[in-house]
């Protein structure tokens, strides 16, 4: 079946850096989505990619989806501590998505 | 508030309780999940439901039972649970259920069996 990985599993970044996540689909995905979940919170939709090689910002955070979309990265430049949480990333292959194992991101101030 | 509601947000059980997860979406959505999130797995998909029928049962023990009586609501029924199975139990909803779909998290329930 499906897989879809993301490294790293943990990130720890002063506040100031910038800090990377990066998805990986064992198949071509029709589209990837992002999530983040607050400690103690739920996950919440950030953004979904479509297209092969999009690139979609968000202030501080830019998206890309890989050329073979089989592949995506979260960049956030210039981390603030209310960036702390787990990112997931999510593809869709055979219309059903599949979250990655997250990563999970702390800033020290 | 994403528009989709768990009760009981935390809930303690012995591993003979019979208990029940609700959860409910006013969203007008027609698909709806149970998720499990641990340590060892942070998102891991249980059961699909698409305008109330199963579509997707991800090789989930028989002491963990699903109902879906209509579109809004999705219910999980726990007997006979063990220790490991203490985790966050998240539902969550989409429009439909094509993977282009956005999918929208409840609060969870934090679930401990003794």
């Amino acid at each position: 079946g499906q897989q879809v990985m993301q490294i790293p599993q943990y990130q720890h970044v002063q506040e100031g850096e910038d800090f990377t996540t990066y998805c990986n689909s064992s198949t071509t995905l029709s589209n990837i989505q992002w999530y983040k979940q607050r400690p103690g919170g739920h996950p919440v939709f950030l953004i979904q990619l479509v297209k092969s090689g999009e690139v979609k910002k968000q202030k501080r955070l830019t998206f890309q989806f890989g050329e073979a979309k089989k592949n995506s990265s979260l960049h956030i430049t210039a981390t603030q501590t209310t960036d702390v949480g787990t990112y997931f990333c999510a593809g869709n292959a055979g219309n059903m998505l599949t979250f990655g194992g997250g990563t999970r991101l702390m800033v020290k101030p | 508030e994403t528009g989709v509601t768990q009760t009981p947000r935390h809930l303690v059980m012995g591993m003979t309780n019979k208990k029940s997860l609700k959860c409910e979406q006013h969203l007008g959505h027609n698909a709806m999940y149970w998720y499990k999130q641990s340590a060892k797995k942070p998102l891991e998909l249980m059961f699909v439901y698409s305008l109330e029928e199963r579509v997707e049962n991800n090789s989930v023990p028989s002491r963990f039972s699903p109902e879906c009586p209509n579109s809004s609501h999705l219910f999980l029924h726990l007997h006979t649970l063990q220790p490991e199975d203490s985790a966050l139990y998240l539902c969550a909803s989409s429009q439909g259920l094509g993977g282009a779909d956005t999918q929208y998290f409840g609060p969870g329930t934090r679930l401990t069996v003794l």
